[in-house]
């Protein structure tokens, strides 16, 4: 399979602290993408970096890819109750591959 | 701009019966791809579609099939149905390039009884 892994499965935090979650996946790729779910909604897309950059930014959301390693990393910052949800990491060959999700929890 | 549209947004149906799903994407997208999610499966891919040709296939049986249409709109659609059918089916619209994102519709729960 092509899907990636996230890890942890599942996260537990307090708000305010930081939350860091890590993919891999199998196959090269063109890039990689982050994606929120609320539980039982559709997918939003956070964030996406290409192959050739290492790190990247977006609010409090920073993401890096190791392309050697076949993993990237999400970290979010200064958690809030509000960014409880799932968090998928997604690579597009001919199609998109999402890993299996980490479920975070941010206790207020 | 709106955003995926998909309807029903539940639907409960019986084993046997079949079912239909409507995707409408974001304006100007060509590409609509379909997925299953369910709790021990994660998110699985089914199928997409582009300018109306199926372009890429997940490995699910000849009971789940799609379409699209000219103005993009995408319909799935799942005969016979199983117990463990039921689940979150998630549409996701892209402008069908490899470096753009997927933009999802909410789902459509599918429970079947």
């Amino acid at each position: 399979s092509q899907q990636g892994e996230e890890d942890p499965q599942a996260l537990s935090i307090q708000e305010g602290e930081n939350a860091t979650m890590n993919c891999s996946y199998k196959t090269s790729i063109n890039n990689l993408q982050w994606y929120r779910q609320n539980s039982g909604r559709g997918l939003v897309h956070l964030i996406l970096i290409r192959s050739n950059e290492r790190e990247k930014h977006s609010g409090r959301l920073r993401v890096t890819l190791d392309t050697s390693k076949k993993s990237s990393s999400l970290l979010i910052t200064a958690s809030r109750a509000a960014d409880t949800a799932s968090y998928f990491c997604a690579t597009k060959s001919n199609q998109f591959y999402f890993g299996t999700g980490t479920s975070l929890t941010v206790i207020p | 701009k709106a955003g995926v549209t998909q309807t029903p947004r539940y639907l409960i149906k019986t084993r046997g019966q079949q079912v239909t799903l409507s995707c409408s994407p974001i304006s100007g997208h060509r590409s609509v791809s379909w997925y299953q999610q369910t709790p021990g499966q994660g998110l699985q891919f089914l199928f997409e579609y582009f300018s109306e040709t199926q372009r890429n296939k997940g490995n699910f049986p000849g009971r789940f099939s799609g379409r699209q249409f000219s103005n993009s709109r995408s319909e799935m659609n799942v005969s016979t149905l199983e117990l463990g059918d039921s689940a979150l089916y998630l549409c996701a619209s892209s402008l069908g390039g490899q470096a753009t994102e997927a933009f999802f519709g909410q789902g459509t729960r599918l429970t079947v009884v």
